[in-house]
C-alpha cells in the first residue's frame, strides 16, 4: 500500500484566515488524489478530486473557490481552505489512489474560531 | 443519494463474539469493495476488499461475503476483541471514485 501523511495534523485559526493543509504520499508516486471532509460520527465526503499536473476536479456542491487544490508533484497535493469560517471546521483527509485502493492519511482536525 | 447502505448504525458485543455488518448496493458498474476500520480522531485504514468474481475472503480474523446476484456483501470479524472497537465502513468503487457506507460504529465489551 501506500503511505500518505498529512500536516498539520490539527489547527485552529480566526474566522477569516486562510489554512493550508498538505498531503503527501510518502512512498508512492501518485497522479490521483483525493480529498475527503468528515464531520463527526458521520460518513467520508468527497470533495474533490486531485490531478497532478492540472486542475482538481471539484464535486457538486463544493465551491472551487473556498478550498482551493493544488497537486504539484506526484507526492504532493494541498488544500488551502479560504476565508475560512465557523462551519468549515470539520476533520479533513486526503487518499492517494493506487490501482482500485485508496489509501488514507491520518486526518487533519481544522477548527475555526 | 448514498450508493451503499449500510446496516446496522452500532452494535456491541461480548469478546469473541461475531459482529456482522451488511451492505447493500444498486450500481451494477461497481468492481471493487473496500472495508475500511477508522478509529476517533484518525484516518480511515484498508481492511480488506473483495471483486464481485469472488464469494468469499479471509485476512485473519476479518471476513467478507459478497453475493453478487443480490447486491450485498458483508464483514465478519471472528473473535471479535476490545482493541477492534472502531468505526468500520465498507464501500464500493466503479474504478474511479469511491462511495462510502454511512459507517458503523463496533464496540467490543470485555
Amino acid at each position: 500500500g501506500a503511505v500518505v501523511s498529512q500536516h498539520p495534523s490539527r489547527v485552529i485559526c480566526k474566522s477569516g484566515t486562510s489554512v493550508k493543509i498538505e498531503c503527501r504520499s510518502l512512498d508512492f508516486q501518485a497522479t490521483t488524489m483525493f480529498w475527503y471532509r468528515q464531520f463527526p460520527k458521520k460518513s467520508l465526503m468527497l470533495m474533490a478530486t486531485s490531478n497532478e499536473g492540472s486542475k482538481a476536479t471539484y464535486e457538486q456542491g463544493v465551491e472551487k473557490d473556498k478550498f482551493l487544490i493544488n497537486h504539484a508533484s506526484l507526492t504532493l497535493s494541498t488544500l488551502t481552505v479560504t476565508s475560512a469560517h465557523p462551519e468549515d471546521s470539520s476533520f479533513y483527509i486526503c487518499s492517494v489512489k493506487v490501482t482500485d485502493t485508496q489509501y488514507f492519511g491520518p486526518g487533519t482536525r481544522l477548527t475555526v474560531l | 443519494q448514498q450508493q451503499v447502505k449500510q446496516s446496522p448504525q452500532s452494535l456491541i458485543v461480548q469478546k469473541g463474539g461475531i459482529p456482522i455488518i451488511n451492505c447493500a448496493y444498486e450500481n451494477t458498474a461497481f468492481d471493487y469493495f473496500p472495508w475500511y476500520q477508522q478509529f476517533p480522531g484518525k484516518g480511515p485504514a484498508l481492511l480488506i476488499a473483495i471483486r464481485p468474481d469472488v464469494s468469499e475472503k479471509k485476512e485473519g480474523r476479518f471476513t467478507i461475503s459478497f453475493n453478487k446476484s443480490a447486491k450485498q456483501f458483508s464483514l465478519h470479524i471472528m473473535d471479535s476483541q476490545p482493541g477492534d472497537s472502531a468505526t468500520y465502513f465498507c464501500a464500493a468503487s466503479d474504478d474511479y471514485k469511491l462511495s462510502f457506507g454511512a459507517g458503523t460504529t463496533v464496540t467490543v465489551r470485555a
